[in-house]
């Protein structure tokens, strides 16, 4: 099993919808979370982090369910701009003690005139 | 804002080739990375350094060295490139030893191996 799932897509939808992804994690002592952004030909970019009560940043919310071990996405108003990969991020201590990320392969989305 | 560069955006070299990438922030952050992108794969760690002279091996590192002399400098160094290390490298930096901190990624370097 992955240490991180997400459903590549594509999502097409239309402008002004609503989308919502999901991501399934495997280790179950992971503290941090993120969603992350990725535009065709660029580097990523932090979108938000994902706190255990749930957070929102203007059209953007984002869950954690610790018990199902999943978090989720959704966009409200879809716009135009909104179109990109976004890839779940979750952390993982190694053998030695130290922290890094994981990053899922990404959910392309793709905005619809 | 934190700034990561890496020193070029494409780049061929041929099989057998010693190659360097280089890495560098303007942050002071304590931790930096290297990631390669391939399609289907996502991005994959090859190594990390939490620590000027300290590195760890990511998931990936077999055919791969770093090296950190400096703490705004972080190197890639690909012994013998082989075409099977064409992709895209990306190199990031954290402000602190834990992962709740954000990584900021350079533009990326686009690698080919002929």
């Amino acid at each position: 099993r992955k240490e991180v799932e997400q459903d590549p897509g594509p999502f097409n939808v239309p402008e002004g919808a609503t989308v919502a992804f999901n991501c399934t994690y495997s280790n179950s002592a992971s503290q941090s979370f993120f969603w992350y952004r990725q535009d065709c030909r660029k580097e990523p970019k932090l979108l938000m982090s994902v706190y255990s009560s749930g957070n929102e940043d203007g059209r953007f919310t984002a869950q954690l369910n610790r018990a199902s071990q999943y978090i989720s996405l959704l966009i409200r108003d879809s716009k135009l701009s909104d179109s990109a990969t976004y890839l779940c991020v979750v952390n993982r201590v190694s053998n030695f003690g130290n922290e890094k990320l994981t990053f899922g392969t990404g959910t392309r989305l793709t905005i619809i005139p | 804002d934190v700034k990561v560069t890496q020193s070029s955006r494409y780049l061929v070299k041929r099989t057998g080739e010693k190659v360097f990438l280089e890495c560098v922030q303007d942050m002071d952050h304590e931790n930096m990375f290297w990631y390669r992108q391939d399609p289907g794969l996502g991005l994959r760690l090859i190594y990390f350094s939490y620590d000027v002279k300290m590195k760890e091996k990511g998931d990936i590192p077999e055919g791969y060295s770093v090296s950190r002399e400096k703490k705004e400098r972080f190197s890639l160094i690909l012994e013998s490139a082989s075409t099977n290390q064409t992709s895209m490298y990306l190199c990031a930096s954290s402000q602190t030893y834990y992962s709740n901190q954000p990584q900021h990624f350079g533009d990326g370097t686009r690698l080919s191996i002929l």
